[in-house]
């Protein structure tokens, strides 16, 4: 299976961007790369997802490289309650599993 | 939409016990379910994929007869736990996916903590 590469934590400040990267340097052409954050207690949450090219949505960015070897979500503007554990994941067509890897924590100063 | 609902959210019980967990798409059918387990401080595992009427496959390491998977209906999957002991006190965590596009994410269930005393 595919892998993830994240750095383990990163610190924000309040109301800044962040830019959170990950490296899937064994990406194959199919497979699509997916971000879910994880609040404590909880189950992931979807964030975004992508092939090739970049993509927007209300929560946040994903930037992928033109090789497809790294990408990084992008949020806007780091909120207290984005202060999370952020998981980047291939999906792999045909399996439909997803491999988590140790994600990134997320911290966000007030 | 796409709210994929687990019950218990919580739950004790004595070592030898069986526990059985519910996962629920609540809003749409589930084709494929996952069953995650997640300790402290780590990242989620997969431990297994259900198909609606057909058996799971495990994945390697994880013991069949020990956590029984159903997936009867396209909108329930069920996980027991069976003679449940203390390092069996983990994260339970359910996902659902939707119809049979490729590309389309997972919902996650809000989990299941089990303690086993």
């Amino acid at each position: 299976d595919a892998k993830t590469t994240q750095p383990n934590s990163m610190e924000s400040n309040e109301e800044e961007p962040v830019h959170l990267p990950c490296n899937h340097s064994t990406i194959s052409g199919t497979d699509y790369i997916h971000w879910y954050r994880q609040l404590p207690s909880q189950g992931p949450e979807y964030v975004i997802h992508g092939l090739t090219s970049n993509v927007n949505n209300r929560m946040a960015s994903l930037a992928i490289a033109e090789d497809r070897k790294s990408s990084t979500l992008i949020l806007h503007r780091a909120t207290l309650r984005d202060a999370a554990v952020y998981y980047c994941i291939l999906f792999t067509s045909g399996t439909y599993k997803y491999i988590f890897g140790t994600g990134t924590r997320l911290k966000v100063l007030a | 939409g796409a709210v994929v609902s687990q019950h218990p959210s919580w739950v004790i019980c004595k070592s030898g016990t069986s526990v059985k967990i519910e996962c629920r798409s609540l809003d749409f059918q589930a084709t494929t379910m996952f069953w995650y387990r997640q300790f402290p401080k780590q990242s989620l595992m997969l431990m297994a994929t259900s198909n609606e009427g057909s058996k799971a496959t495990y994945e390697q390491g994880v013991e069949k007869d020990k956590f029984l998977i159903n997936h009867a209906s396209l909108t329930l999957s069920t996980l027991t736990v069976t003679s449940a002991h203390p390092e069996d006190s983990s994260f339970y965590i359910c996902s659902a996916r939707e119809g049979t596009v490729s590309n389309q994410p997972q919902h996650f269930g809000d989990g299941t903590r089990l303690s086993i005393l």
